[in-house]
C-alpha cells in the first residue's frame, strides 16, 4: 500500500462545469476525510466518512458539493456548477477508527491533493 | 474567527541552529494538538503530536511544548537542517468531537539556510 492516492493531481475547468475528484485511502483505514486548502491558509475540514456513512459535513460544503464513499472504500467529491471561488487544493486523508489508538504514533495520512483551477 | 493561529508566516534559520515555530489557539475544548509538515506539491505529513495532559513531547530533533494556560504551543527543531525547509502547520482537535476533525493554522514557511 503506497498511501492515500488522489486523482487527478490537477484539474482546470471552466466556470459552470462539473468536476469530480477521486480518493483511494489506505486500505485498512475506515475513516476518510476531505479538506480544502486555499492559498496562504491551512486545510479546512469539509466532510468525513466512517466506512460508507457520511457522518459530518462542514458549513463550507454548499449544496453544489457532494461526496460519496460507496462500499466504504474509495471516495469521490463532486462539485457542480463550479465557481472561481472553488479554486483550491482538495485534500483527502484517511485514519483508523479511533485516533487515540494512534496517538503519539500517527495522525491522519493525507494524499497529495487535487489542485482545482476554475477559469 | 480563526481558532488556531500561526502569526509568523515565515521564519529563516541558519543550519544547525534551533527553529522555534509558534501556535496559539482560542478554543478551550481543544485537547489534542499536532504539527504537520508540507512540501510543495505534496500533502501534509504528520510530524509530532501532544495530548493536553502533557506539556512536552519529544521525538528526535523535534519537541513540542504545550502551555495550556496561555493556549500556546511551540515546535522546536534542533538542530535545524536544510531538509527541514517546508511549511509547518499546527492543528488541533477535540476529544468530544465525533469527527476528529482537525482545525489548522495558516502555516509558517520555515527556511533553513545552509
Amino acid at each position: 500500500d503506497t498511501g492515500v492516492s488522489q486523482n487527478p493531481r490537477h484539474k482546470i475547468t471552466k466556470r459552470g462545469q462539473n468536476v469530480t475528484f477521486r480518493c483511494d485511502p489506505i486500505s485498512e483505514h475506515n475513516r476518510l476525510y476531505w479538506y480544502r486548502q486555499t492559498l496562504g491558509q491551512g486545510p479546512e475540514f469539509l466532510t468525513y466518512f466512517q466506512n460508507e456513512a457520511q457522518l459530518e459535513k462542514s458549513r463550507l460544503l454548499s449544496d453544489r458539493f457532494s461526496a460519496e464513499r460507496p462500499k466504504g472504500s474509495f471516495s469521490t467529491l463532486e462539485i457542480q456548477r463550479t465557481e472561481q471561488g472553488d479554486s483550491a487544493m482538495y485534500l483527502c486523508a484517511s485514519s483508523f477508527l479511533n485516533l487515540e489508538r494512534d496517538r503519539g504514533r500517527d495522525g491522519y495520512t493525507f494524499g497529495s491533493g487535487t489542485r482545482l483551477t476554475v477559469v | 474567527d480563526q481558532q488556531v493561529k500561526q502569526n509568523s508566516p515565515s521564519l529563516s534559520v541558519q543550519e544547525g541552529r534551533i527553529s522555534i515555530l509558534n501556535c496559539d489557539y482560542t478554543n478551550s475544548m481543544f485537547d489534542y494538538f499536532l504539527w504537520y509538515k508540507k512540501y510543495p506539491a505534496e500533502g501534509p505529513t504528520f510530524l509530532i503530536s501532544i495530548s493536553s495532559i502533557k506539556d512536552k513531547n519529544e521525538d528526535g530533533r523535534f519537541t513540542v511544548f504545550l502551555n495550556k494556560s496561555a493556549k500556546h504551543l511551540s515546535l522546536h527543531i534542533v538542530p535545524s537542517q536544510p531538509g527541514d525547509s517546508a511549511v509547518y502547520f499546527c492543528a488541533a482537535s477535540e476529544s468530544s468531537g465525533s469527527a476528529r476533525q482537525l482545525t489548522f493554522g495558516s502555516g509558517t514557511q520555515l527556511t533553513v539556510l545552509p
